[in-house]
């Protein structure tokens, strides 16, 4: 069974600050990652989107890493700013073909960014 | 091009009532899913419609059920309602309902239950 876990649980920087935000998983059989930025009672905003067949994938300041057989993806955030507060969701799609499409998420990790 | 609408964004029920939370699929998008995201948790996947046909469904009790409608809409629909029900309700809607599809969600339906 799929778990998918986010460390750590909450994160306070400094305006200015780079982020690291880390998801691990334990079956290495998806199709894609993905890191989600979820605003207080709001939906989900996807960030990036990393193909299984891929080790990164970049957008802007996001520069997300996908190493699968071990299981890991980071977030890197750069030079962080106060509208980087939310909380970020990683998620997988897992291969087996009666679970895919069906993401399994992370718990998520909270930021705070001080300015 | 609309994305993905839920409503309402609110609710408030008491134990064992019955509720019914709808959904606006993306222009174009075939596949709903579901999930429930309690507090400090992240989303858990309830099921997913497939061109009106329930499509795989996660640990859920079948007092959870949902529809999809002609255009693709969808309803969830929870019966007896209990405290734990308590939780966002997250919809998304994707191209097709297999591996390696885009989701994109909603704003989601907060249910509160007293």
């Amino acid at each position: 069974k799929q778990e998918v876990t986010q460390i750590p649980a909450a994160l306070s920087v400094p305006e200015g600050e780079n982020l690291v935000l880390n998801c691990s998983f334990t079956d290495s059989a998806i199709y894609n990652l993905q890191w989600f930025r979820q605003d207080p009672g709001k939906g989900l905003t996807s960030l990036l989107l990393i193909q299984s067949s891929q080790r990164e994938q970049t957008s802007g300041r996001l520069n997300a890493s996908l190493d699968k057989s071990s299981g890991r993806s980071t977030l890197y955030i750069a030079a962080s700013q106060p509208g980087d507060s939310a909380t970020y969701l990683c998620a997988v799609d897992p291969r087996a073909t009666d679970s895919w499409g069906k993401l399994q998420f992370g718990a998520g990790t909270q930021v705070v960014v001080t300015p | 091009e609309t994305g993905v609408t839920q409503s309402p964004t609110h609710l408030i029920k008491t134990r064992g009532q019955q509720v019914t939370l709808r959904c606006s699929s993306q222009s174009g998008h075939n596949t709903v899913s579901w999930y429930q995201q309690a507090l400090g948790q992240g989303p858990q996947f309830i099921f997913q419609y497939y061109r009106e046909e329930e499509n795989g469904r996660g640990n859920f009790p079948p007092r959870f059920s949902g529809l999809q409608f002609p255009n693709y809409s969808s309803e969830l629909n929870v019966n007896a309602l209990e405290l734990d029900d308590s939780a966002l309700y997250l919809c998304a809607s994707s191209l097709g309902p297999g591996g390696n599809q885009p989701q994109h969600f909603g704003d989601g339906t907060r249910l509160s239950i007293l």
